[in-house]
């Protein structure tokens, strides 16, 4: 059973700051990472996927890929409070079913 | 973007009785899941479903639990009979396509209280 661990649990930085959220996941046939962002009230919304190792840019924010530690990461560059939210990382072997990690919640202090 | 409408947003049902979960997809999706999440916390799968059938299901999917979009309508998950441990907020997903490259389009749940 894929278990997918999310680190740190909370973490408050100030505006303009950068933010890393880390996943460690632990079915090595993994294939598709993905972070998704929940707002209060709201259900959880992509924000970008990778599939491959390294590093994938999109803005303000890049992932980080790496198969072989097991491990997945988000950074956030000059953090809005509007980011403020829950962030999952989520992975998928080949198939249907996405595994959501345990969440970490960001809090942007303006 | 594409929007995932839930109906009710809320739902207070005494124990024993049946609820069912309303769920209008995106309009071209084919691809339906049920996610559970408990006080804000981690987004527990319950199923999927194609063309009818469910691809698959966790352990959560329990017997009293079941699924169906009869005739292109509302994607429904109906519960019956109803548990304390039922109480959670419910998502409903769609995707265009089923692999796990495609992404989910979440609605904004239903909260479900079971007294």
């Amino acid at each position: 059973q894929q278990k997918v661990q999310q680190s740190p649990e909370s973490l408050i930085v100030p505006e303009g700051g950068m933010a890393s959220l880390n996943c460690t996941f632990s079915d090595r046939n993994s294939q598709y990472f993905w972070w998704y962002r929940q707002h209060s009230g709201e259900g959880p919304k992509a924000l970008m996927s990778i599939f491959s190792n390294g590093d994938k840019k999109e803005g303000r924010f890049t992932a980080h890929l790496n198969k072989a530690s097991l491990h997945v990461s988000l950074h956030i560059k000059d953090s809005q409070p509007s980011d403020s939210a829950l962030y999952f990382c989520a992975v998928s072997p080949m198939g249907y079913k996405l595994t959501f990690g345990t969440g970490t919640s960001l809090l942007v202090d303006p | 973007g594409p929007k995932v409408l839930q109906i009710p947003s809320h739902q207070i049902i005494d124990m024993g009785q049946m609820v069912t979960l309303n769920c209008d997809p995106v309009s071209n999706h084919l691809y339906f899941y049920w996610y559970k999440q408990i006080l804000g916390q981690q987004m527990e799968f319950l199923v999927n479903f194609y063309n009818g059938k469910v691809m698959e299901k966790s352990k959560l999917f329990k017997d009293q639990f079941s699924v169906e979009r009869p005739d292109g309508s509302y994607f429904t998950l109906k519960i019956q009979p109803t548990a304390l441990e039922d109480s959670a907020v419910y998502f409903c997903a769609s995707s265009l396509g089923g692999g796990s490259a495609e992404t989910l389009y979440f609605g904004s749940g239903t909260r479900l209280t079971v007294l």
